[in-house]
């Protein structure tokens, strides 16, 4: 099946500093990749949707100059958390979309999660 | 859209039992949608998805059903098992441009 990952697993950082977030499509190209936000006991939240060469469009809240966002290839995208805070903390996930995958051209694939503490 | 909650709801059932997971969505135009299960710490797994055109769709010891009417979906685990014990959220997709929107989830606990 279609495998997502994700780098680092987790990590943790002081406050100010900048963490990038890495989403790889592992067996298929990923047209677009999306990111989303978890907080502990809530849902996911969608954070911004990333297509390969254009810009990500972000969803309504989420601030583009905190998160930026850049999809260099069809199997690599990276967030990066800029200027991070305690609020920033939480577990990022990403998703994939992709060609050739066994179920759906339009099911998305999950990364495992990377979870961000800022201290 | 962006789904809060402070607490997951949560069902609790025996092992070997049937399990019914519901969620209520609020787009009518939502037209694809897909359960995740989630354990701690992993990102969302998919179970079973399925299209607006449909009101069933089965998998293996998985049932999905839609009910547009209500805008109600809900997924059926047949004897259910411990390591059935996660999180599911159905997710919705709106209008074909892969977008996808979790609900709040439900915690399902399989007691041995």
């Amino acid at each position: 099946g279609a495998v997502v990952s994700q780098h680092p697993s987790w990590v943790i950082c002081k406050s100010g500093t900048s963490v990038k977030i890495e989403c790889r499509s592992l067996d298929f190209q990923a047209t677009t990749m999306f990111w989303y936000r978890q907080f502990p006991k809530q849902s996911l939240m969608l954070m911004a949707t990333s297509n390969e060469g254009s810009k990500a469009t972000y969803e309504q809240g989420v601030e583009k100059d905190k998160f930026l966002i850049n999809h260099a290839s069809l199997t690599l995208s990276t967030l990066t958390v800029t200027s991070a805070h305690p609020e920033d903390s939480s577990f990022y996930i990403c998703s994939a979309i992709g060609l050739a995958v066994a179920q759906s051209t339009d099911t998305q694939y999950f990364g495992p999660g990377t979870r961000l503490t800022v201290l | 859209g962006e789904s809060v909650g402070l607490h997951l709801p949560t069902l609790s059932v025996q092992e070997g039992d049937n399990s019914i997971i519901n969620c209520a969505y609020s787009n009518s135009a939502s037209d694809y949608f897909i359960w995740y299960k989630q354990e701690s710490g992993k990102g969302p797994q998919f179970i079973i998805d399925i299209r607006s055109n449909m009101d069933k769709r089965q998998g293996q010891r998985v049932t999905v059903l839609l009910n547009k009417t209500v805008k109600h979906l809900s997924l059926q685990i047949a004897a259910t098992q411990p390591g059935d014990s996660a999180v599911y959220f159905c997710a919705e997709n709106i209008g074909g441009f892969n977008k996808f929107y979790f609900g709040s989830g439900t915690k399902l606990n399989v007691k041995p």
